[in-house]
């Protein structure tokens, strides 16, 4: 199983809103990862976990908040959004350790927030 | 500057041509992803190399250390090949992307 799997795939949400991203992975990963991608850009990096617990968080505001319930799962919590905040947002994971590893991608969830 | 630098930004090539994707890097890194995204999807990992040549089906990349400078080929390319790509190099979990190569075959 080469898989990630993201749920769900389009979300639209108010901005009082409060709503969760689901990322799901069996290949046995320690290190999984959310970005942020808006169109015709590279992915922006958010957050890291590296044996469940948040190693990088590349300074995102607190209406996003990360949660690594164990080493298959990644949520990305959502709260309180705006508009700016609609976009592509990806789950990936890797092997963790000094080379890290081949990076892969779940199909991303579509975020619209009105 | 980024760290990892793409050339060109965009590429409209004929179907069947041959097809080359520059990507250079200047910090230090474990290894180089090509990543491949088609409109609207998800990302796809194509190759992962830190040395030499890595070839797939009709696709092969190729990574200069001593230059930093990498390539990904595209032989006999196909609409179906249309899709943006994606340079990244990594030191451990931390990944620099170039801005992609958005291609287009047409048939």
């Amino acid at each position: 199983d080469t898989e990630v799997t993201q749920t769900p795939k389009h979300l639209v949400m108010g901005m009082t809103n409060k709503k969760s991203l689901k990322c799901e992975q069996h290949m046995g990963h320690r290190a999984m990862y959310w970005y942020k991608q808006k169109a015709k850009k590279p992915p922006e990096l958010m957050f890291v976990y590296s044996y469940e617990k948040l190693s990088i968080n590349e300074s995102v505001p607190s209406r996003f908040s990360p949660e690594c319930p164990n080493s298959s799962l990644l949520n990305l919590h959502l709260h309180a959004l705006q508009p700016e905040d609609s976009a592509l947002y990806l789950c990936a994971s890797s092997q963790v350790g000094g080379r890290g590893g081949e990076l892969f991608f779940g199909e991303g969830s579509r975020l619209t927030v009105l | 500057k980024n760290e990892v630098e793409q050339s060109p930004q965009n590429l409209t090539a004929q179907e069947g041509e041959f097809i080359t994707i520059n990507c250079s890097y200047s910090v230090g890194i474990s290894a180089l992803h090509w990543l491949q995204q088609h409109p609207g999807g998800g990302i796809v990992s194509l190759f992962m190399l830190s040395s030499g040549k890595k070839k797939h089906g009709r696709l092969i990349a190729t990574i200069n250390i001593q230059e930093k400078h990498s390539s990904l080929h595209i032989t006999a390319s196909h609409p179906r090949d249309s899709a943006v790509y994606i340079c990244a190099g990594n030191t451990g979990n931390q990944f620099y992307f170039g801005t992609g190569t958005s291609l287009t075959v047409i048939p």
